[in-house]
């Protein structure tokens, strides 16, 4: 079957770094995504990887492992405005995304 | 309008009743998707269209159908609504069904009661 595993909930301080991990299982695999989901609202895109490796963009930077169907998605200096659900995805052979359940992140002064 | 837009915002129906949900974009983008969004579950898709004049069905289509008669418009009706179909719907859309991000519309929240 196809399932993506992530955690439900994180807590980390402002100003710190936090990394949300992603495993993800396929039927053929075609990227992974990751999107940030504010309570309440929609969700919107953050990052694509396709390749293994780090894409650096902003404070916000994601990797991929496609041998161990691992991700993760790297936030910096943590703001407030930083708090929400952040969600991993994984492009199957199909090009549809099968969808982790979310981890809520919690952002403390 | 900017994007992509559902409507109803929110809506409370009586089980049996029959619901269509709007969604309209104007980015001319060629793929659209229906999601419903479950607390404690992931977004699951209901059904897709690849282009106008075709759809799919996703991981949940059971009781709901979907037409896409042009590019901007992908209308989800519900037959016969029932309790279990209380969840937040998301439309999204993509340049292309393939490696293109989805971009999602507001989201409407349904209550089947």
């Amino acid at each position: 079957g196809q399932n993506i595993d992530q955690p439900t909930e994180m807590t980390a301080t402002e100003g710190a770094i936090v990394q949300i991990n992603c495993t993800y299982q396929t039927s053929g695999f075609n990227g992974l995504f990751w999107y940030q989901q504010h309570a309440g609202e929609a969700p919107t895109f953050l990052s694509y990887n396709v390749l293994d490796g780090l894409e650096e963009k902003g404070r916000f930077s994601s990797f991929l492992s496609r041998s161990k169907g691992y991700s993760y998605l790297l936030l910096k200096e943590l703001q407030m405005k930083d708090s929400a659900s952040y969600l991993c995805a994984a492009s199957d052979s199909n090009y549809q995304l099968i969808w982790g359940a979310g981890t809520k992140l919690i952002i403390k002064p | 309008i900017a994007g992509i837009t559902q409507a109803p915002t929110s809506q409370i129906l009586a089980a049996g009743r029959r619901m269509t949900l709007r969604c309209t974009q104007d980015m001319r983008h060629n793929a659209m998707y229906w999601y419903r969004q479950d607390l404690g579950l992931g977004l699951r898709l209901i059904h897709y269209s690849n282009t106008a004049g075709t759809t799919g069905k996703g991981e949940v289509p059971d009781g709901y159908s979907v037409s896409r008669a042009n590019t901007d418009d992908f209308p989800l009706t519900l037959a016969s609504a029932v309790p279990s179909q209380t969840s937040v719907y998301f439309c999204a859309s993509s340049a292309s069904g393939t490696y293109n991000e989805q971009f999602f519309g507001p989201g409407t929240r349904l209550t089947v009661l």
